[in-house]
């Protein structure tokens, strides 16, 4: 079964606008960690930001920050006052509770318009 | 140095051959990763390493044959690849395996296999 589920294959925005990247996961743990990681054009995954599965305020990592709704299995990644750099494909992870698995969505991939 | 390097960042072989792919941490960290990226897939996780210790092996034809010989290499021998084998292969390091532990993934080697 599919942990992570990204369902926007491609997203558009505006400079300087804020973009929101959707991710749902599914896991019967009560601990775990969610992770997002940006892949630009030449492959390395930039590790964005974390949030654990106990904590009770959202991430935020300058201008990333993560909408974690635990009851809703959810933790969208926004990203505010967009720049052309951020032109990428954003990947959305869980790692279980072991720490063993670390289970990856198909990516969003952003293109943000001058 | 980098965090994670990966050597080589191109490689074509033929399904006869015999090559190795090589990653090096220098983070410090005590646990280390392979991952397969096909396109239009999620990130596959392949090995795991903890202290030089295989803890686990999703199910990876036997082709692909990982060493760790310290905590800061690690290995992937290829032998008698297949067409679908070509992808991008990344390698991870984390100070531990834990669900709160992040992942630093190297810039990946990019595999063709005619």
């Amino acid at each position: 079964a599919q942990k992570i589920t990204q369902t926007q294959p491609g997203m558009f925005v505006q400079e300087k606008e804020a973009v929101t990247l959707d991710c749902t996961y599914d896991t019967s743990d009560q601990s775990y960690g969610l992770f997002w990681y940006k892949q630009p054009s030449s492959g390395e995954m930039i590790f964005l930001i974390y949030q654990g599965s106990y904590d009770e305020q959202n991430a935020t990592e300058g201008r990333y920050s993560l909408n974690f709704q635990k009851a809703r299995k959810s933790a969208n990644l926004v990203i505010s006052a967009s720049q052309l750099g951020d032109s990428a494909m954003y990947f959305c992870a869980m790692r279980d509770r072991a720490g063993n698995q670390f289970y990856f969505g198909t990516g969003t991939s952003l293109t943000v318009i001058p | 140095e980098t965090g994670v390097t990966q050597t080589p960042r191109h490689l074509v072989m033929g399904m006869t051959n015999k090559k190795s792919l090589k990653c090096e941490q220098h983070l410090g960290h005590n646990a280390m990763y392979w991952y397969k990226q096909s396109a239009k897939k999620p990130l596959e996780l392949m090995f795991v390493y903890s202290l030089e210790e295989r803890v686990e092996n999703n199910s990876v034809p036997s082709r692909f044959s990982p060493e760790c010989p310290n905590s800061s290499h690690l290995f992937l021998h290829l032998h008698t690849l297949q067409p679908e084998d070509s992808a991008l292969y990344l390698c991870a390091s984390s100070q531990d395996r834990d669900s709160q532990e992040t992942q630093y993934f190297g810039p990946g080697t990019r595999l063709l296999v005619l």
